[in-house]
């Protein structure tokens, strides 16, 4: 049994560049979510989905940032004139559907650097 | 909104025992706990519904009491591998589906 798995595990980048981010979840799983965690601090919701709907969106989430997942498998991340703001390790979790159930299993993430 | 975790840090010899509390200022649905070494993904420890309880394994444990909006970690006799951040993801009763994560706690173990 695999686990989640992200692709890059680190990107650098310069100020203004775009950068996209890959997941791909443990097989089974339908549900698919997107975190974003800065130093010190603990996961921060961002996007889920369930198969290839994207159910949610953080409010705090500005259109420079947009999620796919298009054959409810792996899904990519993608940042747009990528900002300072936006160095921190983003997180992928998947899991399955069941009302809250289900634990979320979260990838090794990839930390952006942003110059 | 976010959950707020207590203490912030800990400091513990091996063996000794800790306590972990995670407070919500919204009605929960459910509590997941979590572990995360530096530099690692959060691994999963256990869940808690409509204030079960449930042991999630090795000797770690939990409670929740949903009309306080409260949910407790119990670490016993802590080994040098508990060492972590611990964080508290709480489903919020009308939006679930996602986490939202506490302010964690530093949790060092030594010999």
């Amino acid at each position: 049994d695999t686990g989640v798995s992200q692709d890059p595990r680190h990107k650098i980048t310069k100020r203004g560049q775009n950068v996209t981010f890959r997941c791909d979840p443990i097989s089974e799983h339908n549900r698919l979510y997107w975190y974003r965690q800065t130093l010190g601090q603990g996961p921060e919701f961002l996007t889920y989905f369930q198969n290839e709907a994207q159910l949610e969106k953080s409010r705090l989430l500005s259109d420079r940032f947009s999620a796919e997942r298009p054959k409810g498998s792996f899904s990519t991340l993608e940042i747009q004139r990528t900002e300072q703001g936006d160095s921190a390790m983003y997180l992928c979790a998947s899991s399955l559907e069941d009302g809250g159930r289900q634990p979320q299993h979260f990838g090794d993430g990839t930390r952006l650097s942003i110059l | 909104q976010q959950p707020v975790q207590s203490p912030q840090a800990v400091i513990l010899r091996e063996g000794e025992d800790a306590v972990i509390n995670c407070s919500s200022s919204k009605a929960l649905y459910s509590v997941h706990w979590y572990r995360q070494k530096h530099g690692e993904a959060p691994v999963f420890l256990m869940i808690l519904l409509k204030g079960g309880e449930q042991k999630g394994h090795e000797k770690i444990s939990a409670s929740f009491n949903e009309k306080k909006q409260q949910s407790s970690l119990y670490l016993t006799a802590s080994q040098l591998s508990y060492s972590g951040t611990y964080f508290c993801g709480t489903e919020i009763r009308g939006a679930t589906n996602k986490l939202i994560f506490g302010t964690g706690t530093l949790l060092a173990v030594q010999p």
